[in-house]
């Protein structure tokens, strides 16, 4: 496609519920990252991708976070029993490389947790 | 390990009035550095970067920023501001090959008539 896609674009869960998010990059960009981004704050880093090997994920929060990209292109943050702390923008970004910092960003998705 | 402070939370201006919006950072090795924008409902995009070529670096939509080494700073400037610049606009450092970008808290720039 033209850009990153997510979706859903909005997710209303309640607290314990398990979520997945779906991020679809831009056709040939070898990187994926995924960025937590809170209400009034920057964009958090989570986790990073190479194709389909996932090189970096300090930034995931805790176990329940969880990242894949299987065939090195969509790929899905699921994150398991959700708490109200989780309730963020999930945001996605591609590149063609790593280490340029040309980062093509979707427009995220809006978790909610009740 | 790197970080980015931007000063200011929340800046307004008159249309046609410069824009400054300021950014310090901390890096153990020479840095890359980013702006980005993100207008409502919007993904961020890239408006600049630094990558050690000119210390002056011009983005889109008029904007640019200037390198200091001396004062570790990257602030982004605008001659004259327009309606369409309101947005939250993010500093991003990075170092080369291995580091993900860390971005600041962001700044909101409103534009008054």
């Amino acid at each position: 496609g033209a850009g990153v896609s997510q979706s859903p674009r909005y997710k209303v869960a309640k607290r314990g519920q398990d979520v997945a998010l779906r991020c679809d990059p831009i056709s040939g960009h070898v990187s994926l990252f995924w960025y937590q981004q809170a209400l009034g704050q920057g964009p958090e880093f989570l986790t990073y991708f190479q194709n389909e090997a996932q090189l970096d994920k300090s930034g995931l929060p805790s176990d329940r976070f969880f990242a894949e990209r299987p065939e090195g292109s969509v790929s899905t943050l699921k994150i398991q029993r959700t708490q109200q702390e989780d309730s963020a923008v999930y945001l996605c970004a591609s590149s063609r490389g790593y280490g340029t910092g040309e980062l093509f960003f979707g427009e995220g998705s809006r978790l909610t947790v009740l | 390990a790197q970080s980015v402070t931007q000063l200011g939370s929340h800046v307004s201006v008159s249309e046609g009035a410069l824009v400054l919006l300021r950014c310090n950072y901390s890096s153990s090795v020479p840095p890359y550095l980013f702006w980005y924008v993100q207008y409502p409902n919007q993904g961020l995009q890239l408006l600049l970067k630094y990558t050690s070529a000119a210390t002056l670096v011009k983005g889109i939509n008029g904007f640019e920023a200037e390198f200091k080494k001396s004062e570790t700073s990257f602030h982004l400037t605008k001659p004259s501001a327009h309606m369409s610049d309101a947005a939250e606009y993010f500093c991003a450092v990075s170092t080369s090959g291995n580091t993900p970008l860390v971005f600041g808290k962001g700044t909101r720039l409103s534009v008054i008539a």
